[in-house]
């Protein structure tokens, strides 16, 4: 879905570094989310924002950091890289509660994050 | 929180046989299960989502339905053809709580 675009698609990096992932997303959703796909263990939640300067953390927040700064922007940080963070990212939007049937989630195309 | 099992891990078909999926989920306060598919190098993308308060939806080739006393809901594709060859990934939902997933299950069809 080009609507919610994921930069970069694809980083290798270093221990110790520390890298940022961006997710923006035109399609003026309020919740925003980053996930990470590991093979065998489907799609694990990191954090979630339901709005500006909202943040939740999620399964597995440690080691990462999120900034919502914006409604359209929702960025992960790894302060610093470990190998286990080597991962398949993706950010996903959705509406807010109160409607059930948008509780449909779209995502990104994905980071392809290598920690060497 | 909610915990989302799903089975079988891989699921290998012939073309135009039928193939289920199945998953359970914990906790009884959900009331929201999507199913994504995912091919290969591309993004998870909704393909039928089913909400508690019914227990079967069907569209085309593919259906969903939901047990809630016994916790489970399963995803049921007929006819199956090449181009359903994925990763499909299983969710659950309560309108407080974030979405849980299951591990996914490797289906391919085979001409």
């Amino acid at each position: 879905d080009a609507d919610v675009t994921q930069t970069p698609r694809n980083r290798i990096t270093k221990t110790g570094k520390r890298i940022m992932l961006e997710c923006s997303q035109t399609k003026g959703h309020d919740r925003m989310y980053w996930y990470r796909q590991d093979p065998g263990l489907g799609l694990r939640l990191i954090y979630y924002s339901f709005d500006v300067k909202d943040i939740n953390k999620g399964e597995i927040s440690d080691g990462y950091s999120v900034s919502r700064q914006a409604q359209a922007k929702f960025s992960l940080s790894l302060e610093s890289a470990i190998p286990n963070q080597t991962a398949l990212y993706f950010c996903a939007t959705s509406v807010p509660q109160g409607d059930l049937a948008k509780n449909i989630q779209y995502f990104g195309a994905g980071t392809r994050l290598s920690v060497l | 929180g909610e915990n989302v099992e799903q089975h079988p891990s891989t699921l290998s078909v012939q073309e135009g046989d039928s193939a289920v999926i199945k998953c359970t989920y914990s906790d009884s306060a959900s009331n929201y299960f999507p199913w994504y598919k995912q091919e290969l190098g591309k993004r998870p993308q909704l393909i039928i989502d089913i909400r508690s308060n019914v227990g079967e939806k069907k569209d085309q080739r593919i259906a969903v339905t939901l047990n809630k006393t016994a916790k489970h809901f399963s995803l049921h594709i007929t006819e199956t053809q090449p181009e359903d060859s994925a990763v499909y990934f299983c969710a659950a939902k309560e309108d407080n709580n974030d979405m849980r997933f299951g591990a996914g299950t490797r289906l391919t069809v085979k001409p």
